[in-house]
C-alpha cells in the first residue's frame, strides 16, 4: 500500500506562483502522476514523472524527488479559472496480481483570488 | 472524439436495484481501470484490466460489484441490489502500454434513492 500526503486547500493570487507538495511511501515506485479536478468533472492529466528532475509543460511544472519520496506540482502565471482540485497519485510496480493502480492522494483545493 | 467515454452520465436508481456502467477507452490504450470517487476524497481504485483480463480488483470491490471487459475493448461495471452507500461518481480511466500516462472519463454520477 501507499501513504500520500498534499496540503488539504490552498489559496494564491491571481497572477502569482503556487507550489503543491506531495509525499509518499511505496515499496516499489513506478511513476507518479498530476491531475486537475474542477468540481463536478473527471480528473484531467496534467504530467506524469518516473525520473528524478523537472518536467515543464507551459504554465505547470512537475518535480520528483525518488528518494524523499516527494514531489511538487509548480503553477506559475496563477489564473482565475486555475481553482480547482490537484491530485498526486502514485504507481508501484506491479508484482503478480497486485500494484497496477494509481493510488490517489485525497486533493488539494486551489483558490485563486483576484 | 478520442477521449475515454462513459455512459450514462448519471443514473438515479432505487436501492436493491442492479445498475450496469459502460466505459470505451482510447482505441489504442490496452489498461483499463474503474476507480469511484465521494465529494472530497481523491479517486479510490477499484480494478483494473490489460486486454480482457482482470488483473487486480480492489478489497472495495465487493460480491455485488463485477466488471468485465469481454474483447478487451470497452467495459462494463455492474453494481447488484444497490445500497445508499454506493452514491458516488464512478470513473473510468485508460492509459497505453507504455504507462506514460492515464486519461479519465466524464465518469457516470450514480445516486442510489
Amino acid at each position: 500500500g501507499q501513504n500520500i500526503d498534499q496540503p488539504t486547500e490552498m489559496t494564491a493570487t491571481e497572477g502569482a506562483i503556487v507550489q503543491i507538495n506531495c509525499t509518499y511511501q511505496t515499496s516499489g515506485f513506478n511513476g507518479l502522476f498530476w491531475y486537475q479536478q474542477h468540481a463536478g468533472e473527471a480528473p484531467t492529466f496534467l504530467s506524469y514523472n518516473v525520473l528524478d528532475g523537472l518536467e515543464e509543460k507551459g504554465r505547470f511544472s512537475s518535480f520528483l524527488s525518488r528518494s524523499k519520496g516527494y514531489s511538487y506540482l509548480l503553477l506559475k502565471e496563477l489564473q482565475m479559472k486555475d481553482s480547482a482540485s490537484y491530485l498526486c497519485a502514485v504507481r508501484d510496480r506491479p508484482q503478480g496480481h497486485s500494484g497496477y493502480a494509481l493510488n490517489f492522494g485525497k486533493g488539494t483545493s486551489l483558490l485563486v483570488t483576484p | 472524439d478520442t477521449g475515454v467515454s462513459q455512459d450514462p452520465r448519471h443514473k438515479i436508481t432505487k436501492r436493491g436495484q442492479n445498475v450496469t456502467f459502460r466505459c470505451d477507452p482510447i482505441s489504442e490504450h490496452n489498461r483499463l481501470y474503474w476507480y469511484r470517487q465521494t465529494l472530497g476524497q481523491g479517486p479510490e481504485f477499484l480494478t483494473y484490466f490489460q486486454n480482457e483480463a482482470q488483473l487486480e480488483k480492489s478489497r472495495l470491490l465487493s460480491d455485488r460489484f463485477s466488471a468485465e471487459r469481454p474483447k478487451g475493448s470497452f467495459s462494463t461495471l455492474e453494481i447488484q441490489r444497490t445500497e445508499q452507500g454506493d452514491s458516488a461518481m464512478y470513473l473510468c480511466a485508460s492509459s497505453p502500454p507504455q504507462l506514460t500516462e492515464a486519461f479519465f472519463g466524464q465518469g457516470t454520477r450514480l445516486t442510489v434513492v
